[in-house]
């Protein structure tokens, strides 16, 4: 069966470093989706893309953050300068062309930022 | 403003037991609703998705309703697991595309 696929598992930096968060998306999606997960509370949107931009952000996703799809496989998560409060879980997700069809998540990546 | 309300937020049964998750939105123009389990640490699977027009929906254990008038989902689970212990998300999709999800439920399933 098809999934979407994140590396790594988990990550560790030091506050103000630069991260690259990675997924592979299931290859005949076209719809992604980044959320993030801060330990015991609920998935958070960040942001969705679709050819080749960003469709929606939430006001989490401001200038610190950025995506980009370098290759038309992966589907990275830029975080700058990294702050304690990044410190989550983040999900990729990745659905076909359709609003009714089945969006799949990755398995994550735990970002702790020391 | 579009919200995704769960309750409870945490719920203990004994294995075999049958229980029943609740959903209430606000999500405005509505296109479908998802129930999601999530296990520690990991993504979430899906269990069901719904849209306007279907009232039930069943995924072997896992039973869905939507009442789309009055804005409410609910996910019964018949004869529980160890297993089916996790979070258990709903989440409501709107304009097509974009998806919000609810804060879960946390369900425990003791022997």
């Amino acid at each position: 069966e098809p999934e979407v696929t994140q590396t790594p598992s988990h990550q560790v930096t030091q506050m103000g470093q630069e991260v690259i968060l990675r997924c592979v998306p299931i290859s005949n999606h076209l719809y992604f989706y980044w959320y993030r997960q801060i330990l015991g509370q609920k998935v958070e949107f960040l942001v969705s893309f679709y050819n080749n931009e960003i469709s929606e952000k939430s006001e989490i996703f401001d200038d610190q953050f950025s995506v980009e799809r370098p290759d038309g496989s992966n589907f990275t998560l830029k975080i700058r300068s990294t702050k304690l409060e990044d410190s989550a879980m983040y999900f990729c997700a990745s659905y076909p062309q359709g609003s009714d069809t089945e969006a799949f998540f990755g398995q994550g990546t735990r970002l702790t930022v020391v | 403003k579009n919200q995704v309300e769960q309750s409870p937020q945490s719920l203990i049964i004994l294995e075999g037991k049958n229980c029943t998750l609740q959903c209430n939105y606000t999500v405005s123009p509505f296109s479908n609703l998802r129930w999601y389990k999530q296990d520690t640490g990991r993504g979430p699977v899906s269990l069901t998705i719904m849209t306007f027009s279907e009232n039930t929906k069943s995924n072997g254990r896992y039973t869905a309703t939507l009442d789309a008038d009055t804005k409410q989902s609910s996910l019964h689970i018949t004869a529980s697991q160890l297993s089916d212990s996790a979070s258990y998300i709903c989440v409501v999709s709107y304009n097509n595309n974009d998806m919000r999800f609810g804060a879960g439920t946390r369900l425990t399933v003791k022997p």
